[in-house]
């Protein structure tokens, strides 16, 4: 099926820097989805994306869908510690139901 | 409150021992899922049900069987033919199958 490849794998990153990650696809998608998992549980959806080009905002966390609509970006500004955990991307493919996630960006905040 | 609540949160397998994870979702989605997850990775659909009654395999289906006798439920059973059980389960349900899912928050299914 369609993969999403995501990245980075992992970023260690100091209290107060910004943090950027994305996720990509040979793929056009329609819908783009960010969620984020704390250890030892579900994911929780940050921000969906539905236009190409869009740019929404979720407090400090900012993401866009890409123009090609075969990639999408999530920012996080001024990290803290809360921050950590796994951040995936998602969305279902062009024509196709079925829902696709990436592998996840694992961060890690140093206060 | 609305939500997906998933039940137990941490579950114990007896070799050759059948196993059923609970969903339940007060969300009145009519689409729900059942992941795995492995540590470091992301998420696999076992099993997914667009609608009552109906259900169809995902990507690891073997070993693993679902019901959808109502709405609210998707119970998962992890059978003694699935070798390596050992993992994170997560249920999800959706307002259709495009649409954004919302997660329990797991059951982690060990084995003694």
């Amino acid at each position: 099926g369609q993969q999403l490849n995501q990245s980075p794998q992992s970023m260690f990153i100091q209290e107060g820097e910004d943090v950027s990650m994305n996720c990509t696809s040979s793929s056009i998608f329609n819908t783009w989805l960010w969620y984020k998992q704390d250890p030892g549980e579900g994911p929780v959806l940050l921000i969906a994306l539905y236009k190409a080009g869009e740019l929404t905002s979720n407090g400090r966390l900012t993401a866009q869908f890409g123009i090609t609509r075969k990639d999408s970006f999530l920012n996080i500004s001024a990290s803290i510690p809360s921050d950590v955990g796994i951040y995936f991307c998602a969305g279902p493919p062009y024509n196709n139901n079925d829902m696709r996630f990436g592998a996840g960006t694992r961060l890690t905040v140093k206060p | 409150d609305g939500g997906i609540t998933q039940s137990p949160k941490y579950l114990f397998r007896k070799e050759g021992q059948n196993v059923t994870l609970s969903c339940e979702q007060n969300l009145n989605h009519d689409a729900m899922y059942w992941y795995r997850q492995d540590p470091g990775q992301g998420l696999r659909l076992i099993y997914y049900s667009q609608i009552v009654n109906d259900f169809q395999k995902g990507d690891i289906a073997e070993g693993y069987s679902v019901s959808r006798e109502k709405k609210e439920s998707f119970p998962l059973t992890v059978t003694s033919a699935q070798k390596n059980p050992t993992a994170f389960y997560l249920c999800a349900s959706s307002v259709g199958p495009n649409q954004p899912q919302h997660f329990g928050d797991g059951t982690r299914l060990s084995i003694l």
